[in-house]
């Protein structure tokens, strides 16, 4: 059974950077597309991106600027970088695993709160 | 890349049907039939309960049925249970290898 665990900060000021890092248990990252998702309190989810084991990468339109995803697949691991935050990105963020574009997301980490404040 | 757009809520009682819609346009819901369902309880993350407009995943109730008729896609949970209460989010592939979320629904079983 495929498990995936966020882990990072939980509060970050604003106008720096976002790092969190999704690990992946019980399954290989080969052939797969590995997304984050992120959902504001009390709001909807909203894409971030994803990143093909090989490392070829997209992303959602208005986040494209500050965003990268990256991989690591000897450590079976693959993480989200924000740079320049504000509190308009704190969320918690969720990372997923989907089979090719188009398909669904299929396994989910169970979430992780990230604040942005000073 | 817009959010697609759900009622914000819709009520029922159990043992009855309901319908929720998803209205996107022919960029995404129209184009493709790539819409997926999302089941989400206070606190939790999300779980697949549709895919591919019409599947279920191994271990989703028969109740849960997906269908799509041009630009909106909708979720249908016939004889409604307390379980089912909780928020759902439509999902479509939206060209450009990017994908859009609906803006969520708010299930209560009375």
């Amino acid at each position: 059974q495929v498990q995936l665990q966020e882990s990072g900060p939980g509060l970050v000021k604003p106008s720096e950077t976002l790092s969190l890092t999704c690990t992946v248990s019980g399954g290989s990252m080969r052939s797969y597309y590995w997304s984050w998702i992120r959902q504001p309190p009390g709001k909807g989810l909203e894409w971030i991106g994803y990143i093909y084991y090989s490392g070829s990468t997209n992303y959602h339109p208005s986040l494209k600027s500050r965003v990268t995803i990256s991989v690591d697949t000897s450590k079976n691991q693959f993480s989200l970088k924000l740079i320049s935050v504000t509190a308009a990105d704190t969320a918690v963020y969720y990372c997923a695993r989907e089979l090719g574009v188009g398909s669904p997301l299929d396994y989910w980490g169970p979430g992780i709160l990230v604040t942005v404040s000073s | 890349q817009s959010a697609l757009t759900q009622p914000r809520s819709v009520s029922g009682s159990p043992g009855q049907s309901l319908t929720i819609s998803c209205t996107g346009t022919s960029s995404d819901v129209g184009g493709y039939d790539y819409v997926s369902w999302y089941q989400q309880h206070p606190g939790k993350a999300p779980k697949l309960m549709i895919y591919d407009v019409t599947k279920r995943p191994s271990g989703v109730p028969d109740r849960f049925s997906g269908s799509k008729s041009g630009n909106t896609a909708s979720l249908t949970i016939s004889g409604l249970q307390a379980e089912d209460e909780a928020d759902y989010y439509c999902c479509s592939f939206a060209g450009s290898y990017s994908r859009s979320f609906g803006t969520g629904t708010k299930v209560t079983v009375l």
